[in-house]
């Protein structure tokens, strides 16, 4: 088993919907946990970053985690064409830090 | 947030030829720098880890001798790619995390985008 595993997609979906995407892991020393935002032909840019249990907010993005079920998910509300990207979860802990293989969103005007 | 910069953004460079492209921490001290690949439309692949002031983990299938790393200070990593061939055309990412907290985010550079002609 892999230790982060997240669907790499393509996810499409119609512009104001809601985007949905998560990743497992099976490493419970993963204590904290990160979304990142890739745009084609640049570096993954840092989107949310949480500790705990429960949901993060942060504009239209929403961070949650169940560290009881080794799953996170990254929610975007209200999605435009400008948040089509590739999105990576990555999580850590005892200073290690995996990350997820990336799901390709395209929203679609 | 933290600022990782890379350099050069993009290098072309003819077959038989070194590249070396560098990795900073321009606000924090980077005891862990990583080392990424990416073709177009796919993930990234980590290629090594490097540790300030020892010697890189790579990821199994990466040829060390060809890739190579040197995380020589706390700000500075770097990634040569000796006798390139076209087949190491790709992008490649830095990553670095801050060295002060246990557990840290990591912060990405802008990516360098290697042709090999």
């Amino acid at each position: 088993q892999k230790e982060v595993e997240q669907d790499p997609g393509p996810l499409s979906v119609p512009e104001g919907a809601i985007v949905s995407l998560n990743c497992t892991y099976s490493n419970s020393a993963f204590q904290y946990f990160m979304w990142y935002r890739q745009y084609s032909r640049k570096g993954p840019e840092l989107l949310m970053y949480t500790y705990s249990s429960g949901n993060k907010e942060d504009g239209r993005f929403t961070a949650q985690v169940d560290k009881s079920s080794k799953y996170i998910s990254l929610f975007i509300r209200d999605s435009q064409p400008s948040d089509s990207a590739t999105y990576l979860c990555a999580m850590g802990g005892n200073n290690r830090l995996a990350f997820g293989k990336g799901n390709q969103v395209v929203v679609i005007p | 947030g933290a600022v990782v910069s890379q350099h050069p953004s993009w290098v072309i460079c003819k077959s038989g030829t070194s590249v070396k492209i560098e990795c900073r921490s321009l606000d924090f001290q980077a005891t862990t720098m990583f080392w990424y690949r990416q073709f177009p439309k796919q993930s990234l692949m980590l290629m090594a880890t490097s540790n300030e002031g020892s010697k890189a983990t790579y990821e199994q299938g990466v040829e060390k001798d060809k890739f190579l790393i040197n995380h020589a200070s706390l700000t500075l990593s770097t990634l040569t790619v000796t006798s390139a061939h076209p087949e190491d055309s790709s992008f490649y990412i830095c990553s670095a995390r801050d060295g002060t907290g246990r557990n840290t985010e990591a912060f990405f550079g802008q990516g360098t985008r290697l042709t090999v002609v």
